[in-house]
């Protein structure tokens, strides 16, 4: 249990196009999802927190009308990476957050998304 | 500000031997100290976890050590394999702040045959 999908795995894009990311969780349900950017041999860099059904939370630093962050049900987060560059080339993974019965809760991450802007 | 410090920043370690990772924390609200095992191109995947109640846990070849008064925490990997090498990332948590990780700067391990 507790999967959490990523679509697509890898895409790569012209600049100036808006490029959707998906992120499930397919087996549990998640009140709350995480979106995180992670450069090459660099640590996970949080920008922001998707509640279902209200608005994302947003990191400082982080552009929200570049970012656009939609938590439509509880299975189903997206971030739109609006008008991309070639600096937002990276490495973006989801988390799920659960609680399972007898357990701390938990982030599950997704197998996470490499952006190529060219 | 880094809130979490991870040690090394690589480690190579011969099969069948024991890796040590090494994280030390400034924020004594965290109560919540997961590890996490990333392979190149994937997500992380939760290791192990522990709270400041207790000051070791063991899953298997896994060990978490937890310090409290020092702020600090550490993953031994016991009997080593190459199918360990990855990169590993300690992180910690306040519970209800918002449930934010705040992850360690990894630790790339290789494990030699």
């Amino acid at each position: 249990g507790a999967v959490v999908s990523q679509h697509p795995s890898w895409v790569i894009c012209k600049s100036g196009t808006s490029v959707k990311i998906e992120c499930r969780s397919l087996d549990f349900q998640a009140t709350t999802m995480f979106w995180y950017r992670q450069f090459p041999k660099q640590s996970l860099m949080l920008m922001a927190t998707s509640n279902e059904g209200s608005k994302a939370t947003y990191e400082q630093g982080v552009e929200k009308d570049k970012f656009l962050i939609n938590h439509a049900s509880l299975t189903l987060s997206t971030l739109t990476v609006t008008s991309a560059h070639p600096e937002d080339s990276s490495f973006y993974i989801c988390s799920a957050r659960t609680i399972f019965p007898g357990q701390q809760e938990t982030q599950y991450f997704g197998p996470g998304t490499r952006l190529l802007v060219l | 500000q880094q809130q979490v410090k991870q040690s090394p920043q690589s480690l190579i370690v011969q099969k069948g031997g024991i890796s040590i990772i090494n994280c030390a924390y400034e924020n004594t609200a965290f109560d919540y100290f997961p590890w996490y095992q990333q392979f190149p191109g994937k997500g992380p995947a939760l290791l192990i976890a522990i709270r400041p109640d207790v000051s070791e846990k063991k899953e298997g070849r896994f060990t978490i050590s937890f310090n409290k008064s020092a702020k600090q925490f550490s993953l031994h990997i016991m009997d080593s394999q190459p199918g360990d090498s990855a990169t590993y990332f300690c992180a910690a948590r306040v519970t209800g702040g918002g449930n934010k990780l705040t992850f360690g700067t990894g630790t790339q391990l290789k494990v030699e045959l």
